[in-house]
């Protein structure tokens, strides 16, 4: 069962547009989402994160917005760079017992940006 | 700070063959998580290990184990190995002393299951 879903499956967006990935996540037991960054060739890595209390958090060009009500939670990508050009996550957590914190991961959106 | 580091990066196997991974994490890190990703699947969570202890389990078979040594070092085990296993193994680290904290990967191990 697929308790994060992550759209679109893929994104092509002109240098200096807007990118937009949208996350749906079931479990109301998650308290923390991070977004992931990953490279050809390299593990992911943390970009951004955020807590159901908060509608929104920024940093830099990546924003991402949270509705609690709807379970939903998206990143923007602003002036888009080919830099930026990578698969992204999106990811919930959750605690799962004995002071272990569980990961749950979207599928992916592979991120292009032309130039 | 040297980042997670993991061994081999490439790895070629046969049908039945078994494999052991292994996996360094940042110094001072106490927990190591290992995941597995696929295109199909994305990044699925094997288990993850904290003070030598195996402290949570994905929904893996038992073909799939792991251990944790006393200077946190981790590896994962994979007996019976099918075509289906083939995929990126990507370790993380955290401090997990309580509290949600960042996870941070290695750039993982490509296994090939021939």
């Amino acid at each position: 069962q697929q308790q994060v879903k992550q759209s679109p499956q893929s994104l092509i967006v002109q240098k200096g547009g807007i990118s937009i990935i949208n996350c749906a996540y079931e479990n109301t037991a998650f308290d923390y989402f991070p977004w992931y960054q990953q490279f050809p060739g390299k593990g992911p890595a943390l970009l951004i994160a955020i807590r159901p209390d908060v509608s929104e958090k920024k940093e830099g060009r990546f924003t991402i917005s949270f509705n609690k009500s709807a379970k939903q939670f998206s990143l923007h990508i602003m002036d888009s760079q080919p830099g930026d050009s990578a698969t992204y996550f999106c990811a919930a957590s959750m605690y799962s017992g004995a002071g272990s914190y569980q990961l749950t991961f979207g599928k992916g959106t592979k991120l292009s940006v032309i130039p | 700070k040297a980042g997670v580091t993991q061994t081999p990066r490439y790895l070629i196997k046969t049908r039945g063959q078994q494999v052991t991974l292994s996996c360094s994490p940042i110094s001072g890190h106490r927990s190591v998580s290992w995941y597995q990703q696929t295109p199909g699947q994305g990044l699925q969570f094997l288990f993850e290990y904290f003070s030598e202890t195996q402290r949570n389990k994905g929904n893996f078979p038992g073909r799939f184990s792991g251990r944790q040594f006393s200077n946190s070092r981790s590896e994962m085990n994979v007996s019976t190995l099918e075509l289906g296993d083939s995929a990126l193994y990507l370790c993380a680290s955290s401090l997990m002393d309580g509290g949600q904290e960042t996870q941070y990967f290695g750039p993982g191990t490509r296994l090939l299951v021939l």
